[in-house]
């Protein structure tokens, strides 16, 4: 069976400082992991993806994320926050083999200015 | 033009009525998914089918029923409808690998 624990529902960060979305997952096998975004009223944006390749991923808009097998985690980061990164962010894994997605609650990311 | 399209965008109905959402893709993928979202809890999977003839329950499909009309066609319906199922409705599709590729979303509200 294959889970995901967001570790933080809110994250508030000002404009230009470090962002940090932390992520821990549990998966029976080798799995996939991906972040996905959703800005207001809107769809679900692929952010990155790992499928066994660099543990380093790096994604759209700045975005990367680092997988830890030892820590079961896949935390995502930005170095300077942008004001058009406020929007919900969703870490999902899926068992390699098992095409089914599992969604973290969703982390919702509030920039100040 | 968009790759997976959903209608309608926005519903409001009333208890007991009956809604069809409607899915359609032009990514010539065999896999389409329906997912229902609400707030702290994230997505989570109705139906599934891998081809027009493999239909699958997810963990939440009591109240709905989905029929696959075509390859790119994926329609999810709830027969009677309850205020609990007040969600936003996401259907998605994917090739042979997990990466799965979203729709707008459809706004229910269930009077």
């Amino acid at each position: 069976a294959q889970s995901v624990t967001q570790l933080d529902s809110h994250v508030s960060v000002s404009e230009g400082t470090p962002v940090l979305l932390r992520c821990n997952y549990s998966s029976s096998y080798s799995p996939s992991l991906f972040w996905y975004v959703q800005h207001p009223n809107k769809g679900l944006q692929l952010l990155l993806k790992y499928t066994s390749a660099a543990t380093l991923v790096k994604g759209i808009n700045g975005f990367e994320a680092e997988f830890k097998k030892s820590e079961t985690s896949f935390h995502l980061t930005k170095p300077s926050a942008h004001m058009s990164d406020a929007a919900e962010y969703f870490c999902v894994v899926s068992d390699r083999g098992d095409y089914k997605l599992s969604f973290g609650a969703g982390t919702t990311v509030t920039v100040r200015a | 033009d968009a790759d997976v399209t959903q209608t309608p965008r926005n519903r409001i109905t009333k208890t007991g009525k009956r809604i069809m959402l409607e899915c359609s893709q032009t990514k010539g993928h065999d896999r389409m998914y329906w997912y229902r979202q609400d707030p702290g809890l994230g997505l989570r999977l109705i139906y599934y089918s891998f081809d027009v003839k493999d239909i699958n329950k997810g963990e939440i499909s009591d109240g709905y029923s989905v029929s696959r009309q075509a390859q790119a066609k994926f329609s999810l319906s709830l027969e009677s409808a309850i205020p609990n199922q007040t969600a936003l409705y996401f259907c998605a599709t994917s090739d042979s690998i997990p990466e799965q590729f979203f729709g707008p979303g459809t706004r229910l509200t269930v009077l």
